[in-house]
């Protein structure tokens, strides 16, 4: 069973560019999780989603970050026009979603921004 | 979430237990509590959860006082490669967001 995948591994934007993170969860599992780790910091709760839908973003800055999760395919995180401030790793983690179970992380996503 | 302190940093030779201890004395009755690693660069690991038993699993074991208001996870053999900051977590719902506090950095020593 392939644990959860995010691609790509590293991603270099220039400011004002758009970043596009995938995550697919693992085989089963329905509920996907955004965390951003900035440099020297702690890890960060952005989105939650099931699919074709939005549980909780409250973690989400306001603008420019977007999140989906579609009936088909994987999750996408979405940053617009990135700033040098979005630099970080990005993690997905999924889950079934059901009491008691653990979220399973991928290896995450560094976004530079130049 | 209900409030986890832990540790700032821990050291252990390898190749001994490392006991890693957490208070979460506003625990409720009905909150699991759960353990993650982040090894450096890496994504985040679920290492073990548990309710109100004792629990033990390939990688870890997890000893919950009987009023619940800590716990200590035990790596029973410490490497190297089990260096790591070390998430004690109660999450106020079993499937809701992540709360990851400070966590403990666990040293482990040659």
């Amino acid at each position: 069973n392939a644990g959860v995948m995010q691609n790509p591994r590293h991603l270099v934007r220039r400011r004002g560019q758009e970043a596009r993170l995938r995550c697919s969860p693992m085989k089963g599992h329905s509920h996907v999780y955004w965390y951003r780790q900035l440099p020297e910091e702690g890890l960060k709760f952005m989105v939650y989603l099931q699919k074709e839908n939005i549980i909780d973003e409250s973690g989400m800055p306001k603008e420019r970050f977007s999140a989906e999760f579609p009936k088909e395919g994987p999750s996408i995180l979405r940053i617009q026009q990135v700033v040098r401030g979005d630099s970080a790793a990005y993690f997905c983690a999924s889950g079934p979603g059901l009491a008691g179970y653990e979220q399973y992380f991928g290896p995450g996503t560094r976004l530079t921004v130049t | 979430d209900a409030k986890t302190t832990q540790p700032t940093s821990m050291d252990c030779a390898e190749g001994r237990a490392a006991n890693l201890p957490c208070n979460h004395s506003t625990i409720s009755g009905n909150e699991y509590v759960y353990w993650y690693r982040q090894i450096h660069s890496q994504g985040p690991q679920y290492i073990i959860h548990g309710l109100k038993n004792n629990e033990t699993n390939e990688m870890a074991s997890l000893i919950i006082t009987e009023d619940r208001k800590s716990s200590t996870l035990i790596l029973p053999h410490a490497t190297l490669r089990d260096t790591a900051v070390y998430y004690c977590i109660v999450p106020l719902n079993r499937d809701d967001k992540i709360i990851f506090g400070k966590g403990t950095r666990l040293h482990i020593l040659p």
